[in-house]
């Protein structure tokens, strides 16, 4: 599966939109780009895919370029529960490829 | 309803001990996992289990024991466990087969060797 490179950290101010990016310049055609959290010692939650269109659902929006080399998560209005870990990952949809890879992730804090 | 109940939240053991952690869910997911998390590190794969069948090992120790009796419900059986094993078990579902099969976690067992 590609790799995704994201940034350490980041903070964002309670209220604002969280714009959270990542990097998968190898992907190919017959990846996912999946987004998960994990708050603090829990398990990770799903938050939304996408293969190549624009993506929203009731947690979040997913931007995704049009040459698929990186996607953007967007939270609208970040409230303090949404600090967490957020891992993007890219996963292929290929018969025999079910296992999700974990890279290290982005701490996302929000601030009140 | 997206649930993967596991049993139990918190476990201590010794080095000798025998234990398990459970894992259940009723979504008529056909593939089931389990991922070992460390302290500030990302979970990691551990096994996969696809139509009640192993498919994936990713080359685990033989201290720890997959089991999958039947598409609802997986148990990871432990024994003669080290110090360094301790950590968040993490047990997840998914529909299994081709396409984008979202994958859906549990909330874990802290598991402590003593």
């Amino acid at each position: 599966d590609a790799k995704t490179t994201q940034p350490t950290s980041m903070d964002c101010a309670e209220g604002r939109a969280a714009n959270l990016p990542c990097n998968h310049s190898t992907i190919s055609g017959n990846e996912y780009v999946y987004w998960y959290r994990q708050i603090h010692s829990q398990g990770p939650q799903y938050i939304i895919h996408g293969l190549k269109n624009n993506e929203t659902n009731e947690m979040a929006s997913l931007i995704i370029t049009e040459d698929r080399k990186s996607s953007t998560l967007i939270l609208p209005h970040a409230t303090l529960r949404d600090t967490a870990v957020y891992y993007c990952i890219v996963r292929s949809i290929r018969s025999g490829s079910e296992k999700l890879v974990f890279g290290k992730g982005m701490k996302l804090t929000v601030n009140p | 309803d997206t649930e993967v109940t596991q049993t139990p939240k918190h476990l201590v053991m010794g080095m000798t001990n025998k234990k398990s952690l459970k894992c259940e869910q009723h979504m008529g997911h056909r593939a089931m996992y389990w991922y070992k998390q460390k302290a500030k590190k990302p979970p990691e794969l551990m096994f996969v289990y696809s139509y009640e069948k192993l498919s994936i090992n990713e080359s685990v120790p033989s201290r720890f024991s997959p089991e999958c009796p039947n598409s609802s419900l997986l148990n990871l059986h432990l024994h003669a466990l080290q110090p360094e094993d301790s950590a968040l078990y993490l047990c997840a579902s998914s529909q299994g087969g081709r396409g984008e099969n979202t994958i859906y976690f549990g909330e874990g067992s802290w598991l402590t060797v003593v």
